[in-house]
């Protein structure tokens, strides 16, 4: 079973469209991430939520909406794509701060490619 | 805002050798993740060091945590081939819900 699940795993688009990535985690962890990774490796946190609810927002443009309709689904809504959207997203989860155990587990990746 | 710096970039050894990458911080840390990702894979939890000078092993791979939580390393003896990949230290601010990635190191194993 897969702990952390990413749809889709590839996304080519134009430039100006509007695309979705979803996720899904089934460890029941109360925390969820979006994190984005670039060409050069550098993983760079977009987002956190907890509980359904926003804590970090990473400056990251409005083009970009995270939704999250329940604590086991975190989506990331993309609005206007530009060339330089083009990268790893990677989404994550992680148990209850406090909890004992505090490391995260990360999805699959969605490649995203904007031409 | 907090922020790491790792080194090196890259490292190329040959199978059985040791390698060693060194994370390092302007301020203290409440703590440091260490995560691995393979080439083409995603990024894996491997520890979490709190305590002032800790030490951890697991298997091959050594954690330290700095006295003065500021610096904290990974070191791996004897090298295998699966040990290829890309080691990123990320220390988690006192909220725990964010995490700052190192640029990471990429480890090539040459057999």
């Amino acid at each position: 079973d897969t702990a952390v699940s990413q749809t889709p795993k590839y996304l080519v688009t134009q430039m100006g469209n509007d695309k979705s990535i979803k996720c899904e985690q089934n460890l029941g962890h109360d925390t969820m991430y979006w994190y984005k990774q670039d060409s050069k490796k550098f993983l760079k946190i977009m987002f956190s939520y907890n509980n359904k609810e926003l804590i970090i927002n990473e400056t990251v443009p409005n083009r970009f909406s995270p939704k999250s309709p329940d604590k086991a689904h975190l989506n990331l809504h993309i609005n206007s794509l530009e060339l330089g959207d083009s990268a790893v997203y990677f989404c994550a989860s992680s148990p209850r701060v406090g909890s004992g155990y505090e490391g995260q587990f990360f999805g699959p990746g969605t490649r995203l490619t904007v031409l | 805002g907090q922020q790491v710096m790792q080194i090196p970039q890259y490292q190329h050894v040959q199978e059985g050798e040791d390698f060693t990458t060194y994370c390092n911080s302007s301020t203290t840390l409440s703590n440091i993740q260490w995560y691995k990702q393979r080439p083409g894979g995603h990024p894996v939890f491997l520890i979490q060091l709190v305590k002032s000078g800790e030490v951890k092993k697991q298997k091959r791979l050594t954690f330290q945590f700095g006295e003065a939580k500021k610096n904290s390393s990974l070191h791996i003896t004897a090298t295998q081939t699966t040990d290829v990949g890309t080691y990123f230290c990320a220390p988690t601010n006192t909220g725990g819900f964010k995490t700052i990635f190192g640029a990471g190191t990429r480890l090539f194993v040459k057999a």
